[in-house]
C-alpha cells in the first residue's frame, strides 16, 4: 500500500521567503507516476499547484512537468529518486500562500482518465512575519 | 482554465436520505471527472473516477453519472460517516481544477 508522508504538521515562513516541502513515497515506487501538489486555504477549496512525472525507467521529462499558470513563475517541482521523494519550492511567499499543502499521486488505470488516488496528510503553511 | 461549478454549496440531510450533488464543467470534459470526499482536517479521499467508476474500497451507496459537461454524485442512503465535503475535479486538461465543494450536513 503506497503511502505519502509529509514531514511536520505546520510551518511558518516569512513574507518574501521561500517555501520548501518534501513528500516521501513509501510502499511503492516513485517511477511511472505523476506526483502533484495541491493546496487548500483555510475554509476554502482545493487548488492544484502542479505535477511532475517520473518515467518507468526513472527519467524526468521536463515537458511532462506542469504548473498552474497563476503560480508558474514562482514554483519549482523536483524529484530525488534515491530517496523516493518529490519536492515543492515556492518562491516569494505572501499571505495568500497560507494554506494546507497536500502531496498526491495522480494515476490512471488501463487508459482511464487520471485521478488522485493517494494523498499525503497535509502540511499547514502560515506566512507571517 | 476549465471552471467546475458544484451545486448546492451545502445541504442538510438525514441518515437514510438519498443525496445528489451536481457538478458542471465550463466546457466538455468527456468522462474526465473525479469525485472526492473530505472530512475536516484530513486529506481528500477518492470516491469515483472517470465519472462513474467506483474506487476500490468505496461503498456501493456512492455512484456517479454524467458525461460532457454535466455530472452527478449520488449517495443512495446517507450514513453517519458520509457527512463531509465533496469535491468534483476534472482531469481533462491542465491545470487540474476542482469544484468549490458541497458540504453535506446533518439535518
Amino acid at each position: 500500500q503506497v503511502q505519502l508522508q509529509q514531514l511536520g504538521p505546520g510551518l511558518v515562513v516569512k513574507p518574501s521567503e521561500t517555501l520548501s516541502l518534501t513528500c516521501t513515497v513509501s510502499g511503492g515506487s516513485i517511477s511511472g507516476y505523476y506526483w502533484s501538489w495541491i493546496r487548500q486555504p483555510a475554509g476554502k477549496g482545493l487548488e492544484w499547484i502542479g505535477r511532475i512525472y517520473v518515467s518507468e525507467t526513472g527519467n524526468l521529462d521536463p515537458s511532462l512537468t506542469n504548473y498552474a499558470p497563476s503560480l508558474r513563475s514562482r514554483v519549482t517541482l523536483s524529484v530525488d529518486m534515491s530517496k523516493n521523494q518529490f519536492s515543492l519550492r515556492l518562491d516569494s511567499v505572501n499571505a495568500a500562500d497560507s494554506a494546507v499543502y497536500f502531496c498526491a499521486r495522480e494515476q490512471q488505470r488501463r487508459l482511464t482518465p487520471y485521478y488522485f488516488d493517494n494523498w499525503g496528510q497535509g502540511t499547514q503553511l502560515t506566512v507571517s512575519s | 482554465d476549465i471552471q467546475m461549478t458544484q451545486s448546492p454549496s451545502s445541504l442538510s440531510a438525514s441518515v437514510g436520505d438519498r443525496v445528489t450533488i451536481t457538478c458542471r464543467a465550463s466546457q466538455s470534459i468527456s468522462n474526465y471527472l473525479n469525485w472526492y470526499q473530505q472530512k475536516s482536517g484530513t486529506a481528500p479521499k477518492l470516491l469515483i473516477f472517470a465519472a462513474s467508476s467506483l474506487h476500490s474500497g468505496v461503498p456501493s451507496r456512492f455512484s456517479g453519472r454524467g458525461s460532457g459537461t454535466d455530472f452527478t454524485l449520488t449517495i443512495s442512503s446517507l450514513q453517519p460517516e458520509d457527512f463531509a465535503t465533496y469535491y468534483c475535479q476534472q482531469s481533462y486538461i491542465n491545470p487540474r481544477t476542482f469544484g468549490h465543494g458541497t458540504k453535506v450536513e446533518i439535518k
